[in-house]
C-alpha cells in the first residue's frame, strides 16, 4: 500500500470540537508534511515536521512525529467550518530527491 | 503573490483526441511536478523535472502521456491519444521536498 496512509479517511464534528488526523509511513524520512485542500482546489501546504522534532505548532495546528511508530498526527484545535476540507500527509524520504509521497488524505467535515 | 498557475482549468474532449495541459511554476522554483488525482487513486505523481531536465517519470504511462519544460517558464504534459480512464484533475506543483506549491489543477473529462 502507499506510504502516507492516513486515518481516518472521513471525519465529522461539530465546530469547537477538536479534529485529529493520523497518518503512517513505512520507510524513514527526511521530514513529513501535512497538506490541506479545499474542493476544486490545489493542495496548500500547512506544516512540516522534521526526522527530529517531536512535536510543533503553527497556531491551531499541533503535529506530533513518532519516528520509532512511523507515525504522525495533525490536530486541529477550536475547529471551524471553514476548516471543512482534505488533510493530505506527504512524506519525503531520504533517498528521493526532491519528490514527496502523498497518502489518501482524510476529508474532514467541520459542522456549524 | 507568487503562484502557479495552470491552464486550461477544464478541458472535455473526445477520446482517441490529443491533450495539452500547460503549467508556469513559481519564478525561480527549479523543481517541477505533476501530479494526477482522482477518487479512486487519490494523487499520484505523473513525473517532475529538476532545472527543466526530467527526474523521474515511473508513473506515467509512457506510450500516451509526455512531459516536457521547454524552458523554466513552462512545464506541458500532454496526452495522446486520450482515453476515458484519463479522465482526473491534473496539477503542477512547483517548490521542493521542504514545500510543494500546487497550481489549481485542470479537470479533464474525455468522453
Amino acid at each position: 500500500s502507499q506510504q502516507g496512509e492516513e486515518d481516518p479517511q472521513a471525519l465529522s464534528i461539530q465546530e469547537g470540537e477538536n479534529a485529529t488526523m493520523n497518518c503512517s509511513y513505512k520507510t524513514s524520512i527526511n521530514n513529513l508534511q501535512w497538506y490541506r485542500q479545499n474542493s476544486g482546489r490545489g493542495l496548500v501546504h500547512l506544516i512540516l515536521i522534521r526526522s527530529n522534532e517531536r512535536e510543533k505548532h503553527s497556531g491551531r495546528l499541533r503535529v506530533t512525529l513518532d519516528t520509532s511508530k512511523k507515525s504522525s498526527s495533525l490536530l486541529i484545535t477550536a475547529s471551524r467550518a471553514a476548516d471543512t476540507a482534505s488533510y493530505f500527509c506527504a512524506t519525503d524520504h531520504n533517498n528521493a530527491g526532491n519528490m514527496l509521497t502523498f497518502g489518501g488524505g482524510t476529508r474532514l467535515m467541520v459542522k456549524p | 503573490d507568487a503562484r502557479v498557475t495552470q491552464t486550461p482549468r477544464d478541458k472535455v474532449t473526445e477520446m482517441g483526441q490529443e491533450v495539452t495541459m500547460r503549467c508556469q511554476p513559481i519564478l525561480g522554483h527549479n523543481t517541477v511536478f505533476w501530479y494526477r488525482q482522482t477518487m479512486m487513486q487519490g494523487l499520484e505523481l505523473l513525473a517532475y523535472f529538476r532545472n527543466r531536465a526530467p527526474l523521474d517519470d515511473s508513473g506515467m504511462p509512457k506510450d500516451r502521456f509526455s512531459a516536457e519544460m521547454p524552458d523554466a517558464t513552462l512545464a506541458t504534459l500532454k496526452i495522446q491519444p486520450s482515453e476515458p480512464r484519463d479522465s482526473a484533475v491534473y496539477f503542477c506543483a512547483s517548490g521542493s521536498s521542504k514545500t510543494q506549491y500546487f497550481g489549481p489543477g485542470t479537470r479533464l473529462l474525455v468522453l
